[in-house]
């Protein structure tokens, strides 16, 4: 089953307004990471947060976590139409240092920018 | 470097051929992953390895499905024989090799789509 469930499953918002995207999880992890993909493209890795940070930034891009509730949270500030695209959380709860980093994503969230 | 390269871009197919689907990943890059993506489930991951090796095959659906990477820069994905239900983008992503608390990063090819009529 699916270790992350994005919230909402779809977001539409105007160019210049701001997104957030919710994940929530189900067991301990250690890290958390966040993905896009452009249609009928791969996806390509944005961000990670380690389960002993709370906050992270890149760009326009924000990252929260909170490991008391499972959840995390991905805020794009100042969107653009070329934000359009799937955004996908995964978690990396395989417990073992060095030993492999198997990801579980989760379902998604389609964002749309309109202009 | 040129990325994760994924063959072919596309794949139309008759129920009972045989599919096969080809990866090269990112010279230096240990681990090797394979997943599927659908409407109805999502990102699955199917297999990967580590050094050339199968670590966990759990995802793989069944045993019509079997992988291979006989050597470091190249691995398949079989299908054999196909059902329409495997229709699917099949993705291959590789990754560094992770010290210990260091976590990394996956890096997705663009994807085989599959179509089995």
């Amino acid at each position: 089953s699916q270790q992350g469930e994005e919230d909402p499953q779809a977001l539409s918002i105007q160019e210049g307004e701001n997104a957030t995207m919710n994940c929530s999880y189900k067991t301990s992890i250690n890290n958390l990471q966040w993905y896009r993909q452009n249609s009928g493209r791969g996806l390509v890795h944005l961000i990670l947060i380690r389960s002993n940070e709370r906050e992270k930034h890149s760009g326009r891009l924000r990252v929260t976590l909170d490991t008391s509730k499972k959840s995390s949270s991905l805020l794009i500030t100042a969107s653009r139409a070329a934000d359009t695209a799937s955004y996908f959380c995964a978690t990396d709860g395989s417990g073992l240092t060095g030993g492999g980093n198997k990801l579980t994503f989760g379902t998604g969230t389609q964002l749309k920018v309109e202009l | 470097d040129a990325g994760v390269i994924q063959s072919p871009r596309h794949e139309v197919t008759e129920m009972g051929q045989e599919v096969t689907l080809r990866c090269k990943p990112i010279s230096g890059h240990d681990y090797l992953f394979w997943y599927r993506q659908t409407m109805m489930r999502g990102l699955e991951l199917l297999i990967y390895f580590n050094n050339n090796v199968p670590i966990d095959d759990s995802g793989m659906p069944e045993d019509r499905f079997s992988a291979k990477m006989p050597n470091a820069s190249f691995s398949t994905l079989k299908i054999q024989p196909s059902e329409p239900r495997d229709s699917a983008v099949y993705f291959c992503a590789s990754s560094p090799a992770r010290p210990p608390s260091l976590p990394d990063t996956q890096y997705f090819g663009p994807g085989t789509r599959l179509t089995v009529l």
